[in-house]
């Protein structure tokens, strides 16, 4: 099983500044790789995959890079909706394995 | 709009049986894969289950397999989840989520199973 790992567990952000959310991967996953936003009380929404493309109705100011083994999330500017969880996930093999998650809040 | 509905959740006693069903809409059923993932309360995301399309591909969580079913009704648009010998621990929101082609790229609003005497 690949295992998933995030950091930080918390981001404290301002709005209007940038986050950068990270992921490592215990064995390579190409660019087998997605990002989700959870918020309270609601479903996962699918933000990147292929570890860096937008799925559809993403704002550009999310975005994804790295491939192998580390990737990374950045939102360029934080809106106040922004603030929740965000999951990383490998889809290169079974079983599909997630992140703990990374919770952004506000500073 | 593609959509998924999950419904089936609620109370059932450890060692009972429960099955979730997914009713899906909004795009060409059988041409998509589709997946169960759970989340424990205040936990993170698992992966319990998922299936092909033509229901020749299936996975089981090792925390599920021997205890869990995944089916789907190609001509009801409908995936299913039979869950008997059911624990503690599988507690949770499960999800239905279809997945377009390998990450899961809709997701339902999940039903909450709770197993506890």
């Amino acid at each position: 099983e690949i295992v998933m790992t995030q950091s930080p567990a918390t981001l404290s952000v301002s709005p209007g500044e940038r986050a950068t959310l990270s992921c490592r991967t215990s064995q390579s996953v190409s660019s087998n790789f997605a990002w989700y936003q959870q918020k309270p009380g609601q479903a996962p929404r699918l933000l990147i995959y292929g570890a860096f493309t937008r799925a559809t109705g993403i704002p550009a100011r999310f975005s994804g890079s790295g491939s192998g083994a580390e990737f990374t999330l950045t939102i360029s500017s934080l809106q106040p909706e922004d603030f929740a969880v965000y999951y990383c996930q490998q889809y290169s093999n079974w079983p599909r394995t997630f992140g703990q998650g990374t919770k952004v809040e506000i500073k | 709009e593609v959509q998924v509905v999950e419904s089936g959740g609620g109370l059932v006693q450890p060692g009972g049986s429960l099955r979730l069903s997914c009713a899906a809409s909004g795009f060409t059923f059988n041409t998509y894969g589709m997946g169960w993932v759970r989340q424990a309360p205040g936990k993170g995301l698992e992966c319990v289950s998922a299936i092909s399309g033509g229901s020749d591909k299936i996975f089981y969580a090792d925390s599920v397999k021997g205890r869990f079913t995944i089916s789907r009704d190609n001509s009801k648009n409908t995936l299913y989840l039979q869950m008997n010998s059911l624990r503690a621990e599988d507690t949770a929101v499960y999800y239905c989520a279809r997945t377009g082609p390998l990450y899961f790229d809709n997701w339902g609003q999940g039903t909450l199973v709770t197993v506890s005497s």
